[in-house]
């Protein structure tokens, strides 16, 4: 089947504009990740859903990080007033769900977002 | 100090080689311990995963936890060109799952 579809997948944009981020998770996936790839940083956690429950926020960076997830399903990552330290890879993943906070399974990654902000 | 440490490489190994990819982490009730590898311009992709110490196999894959030292390997024998990518360790508990930064592996031919 399908696996997790991201798009665009490359953005450029100019400092102090917002972007959205858009994530299509695995059919039947409960739970879905937003992570940031910076590099030599690896993978940091920004913000996890799980089924109806209250998202995890708690790796956002700032306030001018938010995301939604819509019917359950697609999700979208919006950054406001984009900063130059906000350019990287922009990773979603999807599970699931049957593990709270998903570390016991596979975490299934779409290609990501490159955002560059000039 | 970060809860999971994985020198980033790069790792330079000729083919036929047999490489060692290590990690630590700093929380004893982590309990999943897995390796995910990304290729150039892709997402992550599970490479191994296990949740006990001692070695788990996998074709040219190990990959090895020791708890009592907090220390996670993947060794990878006989390398191929087709092994270079970053390899990615990850652990965690139920929730929440941490990834290291990733070595970059080049296998040259």
């Amino acid at each position: 089947g399908a696996g997790v579809s991201q798009s665009p997948s490359n953005k450029v944009t100019e400092k102090g504009k917002d972007v959205e981020l858009r994530c299509d998770p695995i059919s039947g996936h409960t739970a879905l990740y937003w992570y940031r790839q910076s590099l030599g940083q690896g993978l940091e956690f920004l913000i996890y859903f799980q089924g109806n429950s209250a998202p995890d926020k708690s790796g956002l960076p700032s306030d001018r990080f938010s995301a939604e997830r819509t019917g359950g399903s697609v999700s979208t990552l919006t950054i406001q007033r984009t900063q130059q330290e906000d350019s990287a890879v922009y990773l979603c993943a999807s599970t699931p769900g049957w593990s709270s906070g998903g570390a016991g399974e596979t975490q299934y990654f779409g290609p990501g977002t490159r955002l560059l902000v000039l | 100090q970060k809860e999971v440490e994985q020198d980033p490489g790069p790792l330079s190994v000729p083919e036929g080689a047999i490489v060692s990819l290590n990690c630590t982490y700093s929380n004893s009730a982590f309990q999943y311990f897995m390796w995910y590898r990304q290729y150039s311009r892709k997402g992550p992709e599970l490479l191994m995963y296990t949740y006990s110490s001692g070695n788990k196999e996998d074709g040219r894959f190990t990959a090895q936890v020791d708890k009592s030292s907090k220390y996670i390997s993947l060794f990878i024998r006989d390398s191929q060109p087709s092994d270079s990518a970053t390899y990615l360790c990850a652990t965690g508990n139920t929730d929440k799952l941490i990834f290291g930064t990733g070595t970059r592996l080049q296998v040259f031919p």
